[in-house]
């Protein structure tokens, strides 16, 4: 069965500091990857996706993720983070090419940005 | 446009009460789905709908009753529900292929509460 790991369930980070929040998966095959945001109370918000191709994605709001298929590993990074960035982050799984249409989440990773 | 919207945003209702949470689109996507989702936990899959049929359902109670009347719209009827099924619903919706379907966009959801 599909699994995906957020080690970290909650980062804390100085506003204008770097993020990389971790993501790990486990499928058979090459799935396909995306990261969400998730402000309180709010709907989930597509940051990047990853289908093929170029193992480095770029995404909305100055975030971006690298796949690494020998690592199984799609990990999310900002290089300077705003406050605006404080949210829970889910990565989250779905089988590629011909698959179901189920997703599977991460447990989520809460970020939190100091001033 | 790249919106999914739901209606009501909040719902508070009687354990004997009958309600309908409503989730529309126009984006053409021909996948449709019901999540819930509870405090500081990932969104869980309730119902999956393909082409208006219901594809995949993960042994959700019968309280719950999908409709997919039309291919823009999915409705949620709720009847005799519990303390315990307050949460957060969130419909989504993604374009499909021939070979699967691409990213799922999210609804802002209907936060709901049983008394």
């Amino acid at each position: 069965a599909q699994s995906v790991t957020q080690p970290d369930i909650h980062i804390t980070v100085s506003e204008g500091a770097s993020l990389e929040l971790r993501c790990n998966y486990s499928y058979g095959a090459t799935p396909y990857l995306f990261w969400y945001v998730q402000s309180p109370g709010q709907g989930l918000q597509l940051l990047l996706k990853y289908f093929s191709g170029d193992t480095l994605v770029q995404g909305i709001k100055g975030f971006e993720a690298e796949f690494k298929r020998s690592q199984s590993s799609f990990n999310l990074r900002k290089p300077s983070v705003h406050w605006s960035d404080a949210a829970e982050y889910f990565c989250a799984v779905a089988p590629g090419q011909g698959g179901s249409e189920k997703l599977v989440f991460g447990k989520g990773t809460k970020l939190t940005v100091n001033p | 446009d790249t919106e999914v919207t739901q209606t009501p945003k909040h719902l508070v209702m009687g354990m004997t009460n009958k309600k309908s949470l409503k989730c529309e689109q126009h984006m053409g996507h021909r996948a449709m789905y019901w999540y819930k989702q509870k405090a500081k936990k990932p969104p869980e899959l309730m119902f999956v709908y393909s082409y208006e049929k219901l594809s995949i359902n993960e042994s959700v109670p019968s309280r719950f009753s999908p409709e997919c009347p039309n291919s823009s719209l999915l409705n949620l009827h709720l009847h005799a529900l519990q303390p315990e099924d307050s949460a957060l619903y969130l419909c989504a919706s993604s374009r499909k292929t021939g070979s699967g379907n691409t990213e799922a966009f999210f609804g802002q959801g209907t936060r709901l509460t049983v008394v």
